[in-house]
């Protein structure tokens, strides 16, 4: 498809396992972003690749968190032991080069997570 | 910490009459962009102003930003219901690849 892709749309999930979120960026697009969105509250960033590299990982919660991209494309994010206040939307982003150049990012639907 | 903060938080207007929302931000930046979601899904980008313009217009949105006071504003005109969202603004750390988002205004007009 043409715009970035996130899997699964919805998950719930029992506190304590592990789920993997998946993102398709725009083909091309070498930046990628991770958000959380819990309800009614803004984007807390989470991480930013350039590349399949890194830069910043400040931005993750705690080290049940991480994220790796492969090729330049599709990019997971894993969360280990869940717990419920991990409940949330997790936004996925691509733009064709980091947001400080000007660029306009565009955003995937999201993938829901409910933890019980 | 967030680097953008919206206000007001929400804000309920008539439909035709003018909607102003609010940025502030913290430190310096490259550019500021103005975002719209609607039912807590996935973003879609308005508008973005580069630090060294003041002024721009996108159809009914114009949007302004004062670099000396970090804030900037965004102005929806003779506003319909459609335009009932949340709107955020964003804002790069300079020489960061990082986008940070505010907190939001979400923004009813009644029909």
């Amino acid at each position: 498809g043409a715009g970035v892709s996130q899997s699964p749309s919805n998950k719930v999930t029992e506190k304590g396992k592990d789920v993997e979120l998946r993102c398709d960026p725009i083909s091309g697009h070498t930046a990628l972003y991770w958000y959380r969105q819990s309800l009614g509250q803004g984007l807390e960033f989470l991480i930013y690749f350039q590349g399949n590299s890194a830069p910043d990982k400040s931005g993750l919660p705690s080290d049940r968190f991480s994220a790796e991209r492969t090729g330049g494309s599709v990019s997971t994010l894993t969360i280990q032991r869940t717990q419920q206040e991990d409940s949330a939307v997790y936004l996925c982003a691509s733009s064709p080069g980091l947001a400080l150049s000007g660029n306009t990012i565009y955003f995937g639907e999201g993938s829901w997570l409910t933890v019980v | 910490s967030q680097q953008g903060e919206e206000d007001p938080q929400a804000l309920s207007i008539q439909e035709g009459e003018n909607a102003t929302m609010n940025c502030s931000y913290k430190t310096s930046i490259n550019n500021l962009q103005w975002y719209r979601q609607n039912s807590g899904r996935g973003l879609v980008h308005l508008i973005l102003i580069r630090s060294n313009e003041r002024e721009k217009h996108s159809g009914r949105l114009r949007v302004t930003l004062d670099t000396s006071k970090k804030s900037s504003s965004l102005l929806i005109t003779a506003s319909r219901a459609a335009d009932t969202a949340s709107y955020f603004c964003a804002t790069d750390r300079s020489n960061t690849g990082k986008l940070i988002f505010g907190q939001g205004t979400t923004l009813q007009v009644k029909p």
